[in-house]
């Protein structure tokens, strides 16, 4: 079966641009994450979702970040007004369950913001 | 707040070498470790998980409460073991997100 997907792969941006990656979790996944991962550091939490519902943004870095899974399937991630510093590969990850199940993650999304 | 550490940026082994990569967390409470790789050109995934107590691909990983670790190991490193090595945290006070350390890059020379 398909696994997590992401589109698009590369993004570049002006500063200043809004963007909008989109993230296929695994059919029937209950989980659904992002992560935000700077060249060469590891991923940090942005955001979680159980079905719908987002119970866990506390790791956006601004209210320039916003995301959403309205039909407890495909989530969106938008940054808007892009800076520099938003400059990175943005990581979906989704699991099966509502517990600690194992994360199956997407290839990413690189961004350059320019 | 909880955190991971990985203190190597970078190993490199020869082949049939044993490696070790260390991983030092902080957390209150109960944490569930994990080891996630990324080979070349792929994506981030699962390698071992503390509770499963098993041994994926050779690598093995104990997690010592008392000192904090969960540092992976295997005995006889192979060249297709080069990869990005992430350690991760995750707990019910963490909810179900993961934290991340800095990762290792394995290098295997043959």
């Amino acid at each position: 079966g398909a696994g997590v997907s992401q589109s698009p792969r590369y993004k570049v941006a002006k500063r200043g641009q809004d963007v909008a990656l989109r993230c296929d979790p695994i059919s029937g996944h209950v989980s659904l994450f992002w992560y935000q991962q700077a060249l060469g550091q590891g991923p940090e939490f942005l955001t979680y979702f159980q079905n719908e519902a987002q119970l866990d943004k506390s790791g956006l870095p601004s209210d320039r970040f916003f995301a959403e899974r309205p039909e407890g399937s495909v989530s969106t991630l938008k940054i808007q007004r892009t800076q520099q510093e938003d400059s990175a590969v943005y990581l979906c990850a989704s699991s099966f369950d509502r517990g600690q199940g194992e994360q199956y993650f997407g290839p990413g999304t690189r961004l350059t913001v320019t | 707040a909880q955190r991971v550490t990985q203190p190597e940026k970078l190993l490199s082994v020869f082949k049939g070498a044993p490696v070790e990569l260390k991983c030092n967390y902080s957390y209150s409470g109960s944490p569930e470790l994990f080891w996630y790789v990324q080979y070349s050109r792929q994506r981030l995934q699962l390698l071992l998980r503390h509770i499963s107590r098993e041994s994926i691909k050779g690598f093995t990983a104990d997690l010592n409460k008392g000192e904090t670790s969960f540092h992976l190991k295997k005995p006889f490193a192979q060249e297709e073991d080069s990869a990005m090595y992430y350690c991760a945290l995750s707990g019910k006070a963490a909810g179900n997100k993961l934290t991340f350390g800095g990762g290792t890059r394995v290098l295997v020379k043959p």
